[in-house]
């Protein structure tokens, strides 16, 4: 029944490494979301995408890039990472368009999450 | 958006209702109170939503005050598999709206 798959649970990488996130959902959803979760801060939000092939910047964007060419697949990039982007990495995704019940744009699935740890 | 308060955490006893506050004192008439809750090492999980009128699902309550300042998050019977952090986020809906999650509120379930 998993709806938002991440490719990996657990990644180790070293410094200056560039690093794919990847992000599948099955529920045909237009939106689709990247947030990073640190103790303490909580969940910031990276980037974000309504729609194939485009992309906007949420709250944290530097040091990451995104790649939305299927509905279904968002990706997070590290192109060259570092140690202070070892954390959590959560993706999401909810429909786009409102309507009834729970369709709203507000309701997103998540996926499990990806811990990164740069060394 | 409006900004929403949470205590930092609370407790409750295996199968009694847990109920957990949140202040939104400046909720404007177009934002909806949503609520997520995040278990340990997992991905946040969409509980409960509403504008005005008090809301039920088969996870939870959710009653807002009348003056919507406020609102009460009800598990009926709490479980040892309801501890978790619980965030409650106020945003106006639409196409294009992103949600902001806040520390929340830790929910400690005691058998």
């Amino acid at each position: 029944d998993v709806k938002v798959t991440q490719s990996s649970r657990y990644l180790v990488k070293r410094t200056g490494e560039k690093v794919f996130l990847e992000c599948v959902q099955d529920m045909d959803h237009e939106n689709m979301f990247w947030y990073r979760q640190d103790p303490g801060l909580g969940l910031r939000l990276i980037y974000f995408s309504y729609d194939v092939k485009m992309k906007e910047k949420g709250d944290i964007p530097e040091g990451y890039s995104v790649s939305r060419e299927k509905k279904e697949r968002f990706s997070l990039i590290l192109e060259s990472a570092s140690t202070n982007q070892t954390s959590m990495y959560l993706c999401a995704s909810s429909f786009r368009r409102e309507g009834q019940g729970i369709s709203g744009a507000n309701v997103l699935t998540f996926g499990a999450g990806s811990r990164l740890t740069v060394l | 958006d409006a900004k929403t308060t949470q205590p930092p955490s609370m407790d409750c006893a295996e199968g009694r209702a847990a109920n957990l506050p949140c202040n939104h004192s400046t909720i404007s008439g177009n934002e909806y109170v949503y609520w997520y809750r995040q278990i340990h090492s997992q991905g946040p999980q969409y509980i409960i939503h509403g504008l005005k009128n008090n809301e039920t699902n088969e996870m939870a309550s959710l009653i807002i005050t009348e003056d919507r300042k406020s609102s009460t998050l009800i598990l009926p019977h709490a479980t040892l598999r309801d501890t978790a952090v619980y965030y409650c986020i106020v945003r106006v809906t639409g196409a294009n709206s992103k949600l902001t999650f806040g520390k929340g509120i830790t929910l400690s379930v005691r058998p």
